[in-house]
Parts: C-alpha cells; structure tokens; sequence
C-alpha cells in the first residue's frame, strides 16, 4: 500500500538558516510525488512536484526536492529561510490519473527564530 | 478570481443537525475531491467525482454524501452531526490528467458542540 513519512513534526530553524524536511515514501511503482505548504487558516498551495526525469526539482519560493529512488525519499530544501516560511508542510504521494488518490504524509510544522 | 470556492468558511452546530458545505471551482477541472482534515493536521480523503460521477469513496459514514450538480460543483451533505465530525474540510480539484496536482480550497471548520 502506498503510504508516506514525515518523520519530524515540528522544525525550528533560525532565519537565513538552510532547511531541509523529510520525507519517505512507499509506492509500488515510480511515483509522482508533492510537496504542498499550508499557512494558518489556508488552503494547500502546491511547492513542486517530481514525476519523471531530473531527480532535482525547482519550486516556487525559493525551495527545491530531491528525489532518491534508492532511499525511497524526496526531500524539501531551502538554503535561506525567511520569517514567511513558518507553516505547516505536507509531503504527498501518488497521483497516476483522477482515479487514484494522493496521499498525505502526516505534515511537519516550520517555526522560524529570528 | 477564487479558483476553489468554499461556504461557509466556518460553521459552528450542535449534534443531531444536518448542515451542508459547499464547492465550486472556474478552473474547468474535470475532477474534484473532499479531504478531512482533523486536530492533527492528518488529511484523508473522503470522496472524489470525475465528470459528477463518483470514482473515490473512501471509508467514510453513510451519514455523509457528496452530491454533484455539474463538474464545477461538488457539495458535501453531512446528517445527524457528531463530535467526532469536527474537523477542517478541504474540497479540491484537479484536471484529469497524469500527475496532475491539487488545487485547493481556503477549508471548512466544521465545530460539533
């Protein structure tokens, strides 16, 4: 069954630190895979998104994942973090037509130091 | 210009009531979705329509019911509320494509008192 992992559910970095989030998939097949923020009292905005090709995808504000087949994880990054980035982050999976669901992981809370 | 429409933003009932929420999006999308949300911040879809008929039912109480007027629209009718229905409920949408992403409602906080 098709499920995913965010392992750490809340991350406080500073200010213009780098950040990383993670995630873990597990799909039968080659996956499509999501990255999608929340800020409070929001809806989901889609970051990017990996289905085929450069394992190394650009999304909007700044962050980027890296999708790694051998250790089934596509990873978010950013190399400076801005007070703006504090909410919630939900990695997903799956996604081959309408009639297959996308997957939530669990969602990993970014707090900001300034 | 909302893209994903949702109404009411808030709405605050007692158990035993029926209350409706309501979906709309312009972006032509084939598909649309109803993911639940709950304290824990875990989404789980719910149902999903592709062209108003219903392609995902997941594990959800007969006391819920999608209805589909037309692809633009997919409403969610909840009967005999119950505490443990509080939760924030997001309709979606996407086109009926290959890796297609979801476009989101603003949600729904359902509070059951």
């Amino acid at each position: 069954a098709q499920s995913v992992t965010q392992p750490d559910i809340h991350i406080t970095v500073s200010e213009g630190a780098s950040l990383e989030l993670r995630c873990n998939y597990s799909y039968g097949a080659t996956p499509y895979l999501f990255w999608y923020v929340q800020s409070p009292g929001q809806g989901l905005q889609l970051l990017l998104k990996y289905f085929s090709g450069d394992t190394l995808v650009q999304g909007i504000k700044g962050f980027e994942a890296e999708f790694k087949r051998s250790q089934s994880s596509f990873n978010l990054r950013k190399p400076s973090v801005h007070w703006s980035d504090a909410a919630e982050y939900f990695c997903a999976v799956g996604g081959y037509s309408s009639a297959s669901k996308i997957i939530f992981g669990s969602g990993t809370r970014l707090s900001i130091r300034p | 210009d909302t893209a994903v429409s949702q109404t009411p933003k808030y709405l605050v009932t007692q158990m035993g009531n029926d209350k409706s929420i309501k979906c709309e999006q312009n972006l032509g999308h084939d598909t649309m979705y109803w993911y639940k949300q709950d304290s824990k911040k875990f989404l789980k879809i719910m149902f999903s329509y592709n062209n108003k008929e219903l392609i995902i039912n997941e594990t959800v109480p007969n006391r819920f019911s999608p209805k589909s007027p037309d692809k633009a629209h997919l409403n969610l009718h909840i009967n005999s509320l119950e505490l443990g229905d509080s939760a924030v409920y997001f309709c979606a949408s996407s086109p009926d494509e290959e890796n297609s992403p979801l476009h989101f409602g603003n949600g729904t906080r359902l509070t059951v008192t």
